[in-house]
């Protein structure tokens, strides 16, 4: 079964650094993702992608926060100076449409800015 | 705006009981509503999902949820509890583009 593979599983990072997490939606798919979870807390929406830029975006979502999707099956969530709070469990997902269609998840990465 | 309750952060049945996760919603428009399931150290699972077609929803696993637009409700049940069940629980609420209004997520245990 197609999946959401998500690397890496933990990154630990200082404050300040750049961080790159990295997703491969499913080959098919057109409409990327990116949400968080900080811990005890809800999942939230990041970013939507679709047809190589963003088409929307949350207020989480501000100037230290970027997107790519460099080649055609990577997608990347770029972090440029990290801060404690980003501290974060961070979901990639897919779909095939952007409407009404379920989004397939990774399993997640768990960011810890020290 | 869109929301979604999810009344219960923790919810706990003993095995072969019924399971009831409730879930309230709110929208401008007809949602389209989704039930996620996270177990331990894993992703987000789709159980089912609420498109505007059959308002009663079945899932994978025995699950399923009813659309109840007067009640503004998308409760999740499930006859016969097993200690598989045992996870995490997210009602969301589908906008355009993908984006996703989550619940706050109810902790189902299940005790043998």
């Amino acid at each position: 079964e197609p999946e959401v593979t998500q690397t890496p599983s933990h990154q630990v990072t200082q404050m300040g650094q750049e961080v790159i997490l990295r997703c491969v939606p499913i080959s098919n798919h057109l409409y990327f993702y990116w949400y968080r979870q900080i811990l005890g807390q809800k999942v939230e929406f990041l970013v939507s992608f679709y047809n190589n830029e963003i088409s929307e975006k949350s207020e989480i979502f501000d100037d230290q926060f970027s997107v790519e999707r460099p080649d055609g099956s990577n997608f990347t969530l770029k972090i440029r100076s990290t801060k404690l709070e980003d501290s974060a469990m961070y979901f990639c997902a897919s779909t095939s449409q952007g409407e009404r269609t379920e989004a397939f998840f990774g399993q997640g990465t768990r960011l810890t800015v020290v | 705006a869109q929301s979604v309750t999810q009344l219960d952060s923790h919810v706990s049945v003993s095995e072969g009981t019924p399971v009831l996760l409730r879930c309230n919603y709110s929208s401008s428009y007809s949602p389209s509503l989704f039930w996620y399931v996270q177990h331990p150290n894993k992703g987000l699972q789709l159980l089912l999902k609420y498109t505007s077609a059959a308002t009663l929803v079945k899932g994978i696993n025995g699950f399923e949820a009813e659309f109840k637009k007067s009640e503004t409700s998308f409760h999740l049940t499930k006859p016969s509890a097993h200690m598989s069940d045992a996870a995490e629980y997210f009602c969301v609420v589908g906008l355009g583009q993908g984006n996703l209004i989550f619940g706050k997520g109810t902790k189902l245990s299940v005790k043998p």
